[in-house]
């Protein structure tokens, strides 16, 4: 498969505790976004990375949440101390910024948190 | 900040039915535009996309959207729907050179009766 791969698919915690997502994007893609997504509404933006540099961060992404892509391939996200309004599917996509496929962005399938 | 409004939060057709889903959005200048499509149970796919040119796009399995610059509208259309488009189907907006982030809005859920 050489789509978008995330793990887990699915994370449950409790309240007050650390978890870390991976995502691995399309091999030959330069950039590599985060979204999240609650019940009922549509994806919304949390941050974007060009290569290893994240360019862009939503107001959504508070000091809990941080995102790395150390090496400019795969990106993690870790939340920590994680309330129960964290409980969402975190949606990770990816791109590339020059040919056909320019700027569309190609989604994985989500890593679902609950948080009790 | 701009937004996307998907005022068809869910709708039932039978098969045969011609389908139309309207999207608005609000940012005044030249903007990248797409409708994705989620399966049940499976990832967001993109259905199509219009960047420019012809304002009347075709993407996959018979689907179509019009761009209408003055309406700020980018509507999904299909003549004749399938049980197998019954999805939850996004339209997301992208301001051209004003960063690489989708602004999706809030689905609408189609339920087609076989």
């Amino acid at each position: 498969d050489t789509g978008v791969s995330q793990n887990p698919r699915h994370k449950i915690t409790k309240r007050g505790q650390n978890v870390t997502f991976r995502c691995d994007p399309i091999s030959e893609h330069n950039r590599l976004y985060w979204y999240r997504q609650t019940l009922g509404q549509g994806p919304e933006f949390l941050t974007y990375f060009q290569n290893e540099a994240q360019l862009e961060k939503s107001r959504l992404l508070s000091d809990r949440f941080s995102a790395e892509r150390p090496k400019g391939s795969f990106s993690t996200l870790e939340i920590q101390r994680t309330e129960q309004g964290d409980s969402a599917m975190y949606l990770c996509a990816s791109s590339q910024d020059r040919g056909l496929a320019k700027n569309i962005q190609y989604f994985g399938a989500g890593t679902r948190l609950s948080v009790l | 900040a701009q937004s996307v409004s998907q005022h068809n939060h869910h709708v039932i057709l039978s098969e045969a039915a011609s389908l139309e889903l309207g999207c608005n959005y609000s940012y005044g200048g030249t903007v990248n535009l797409f409708w994705y499509v989620q399966y049940p149970g499976q990832h967001l796919q993109l259905l199509l996309k219009y960047f420019s040119g012809d304002p009347l796009v075709k993407g996959i399995k018979g689907f179509e959207a019009e761009f209408i610059k003055s309406k700020f509208s980018f509507n999904l259309r299909k003549p004749s729907v399938q049980w197998s488009d019954t999805a939850e189907y996004f339209c997301a907006v992208n301001p051209y050179n004003a960063g690489n982030m989708l602004t999706f809005g809030g689905g609408t859920r189609l339920m087609v009766k076989p």
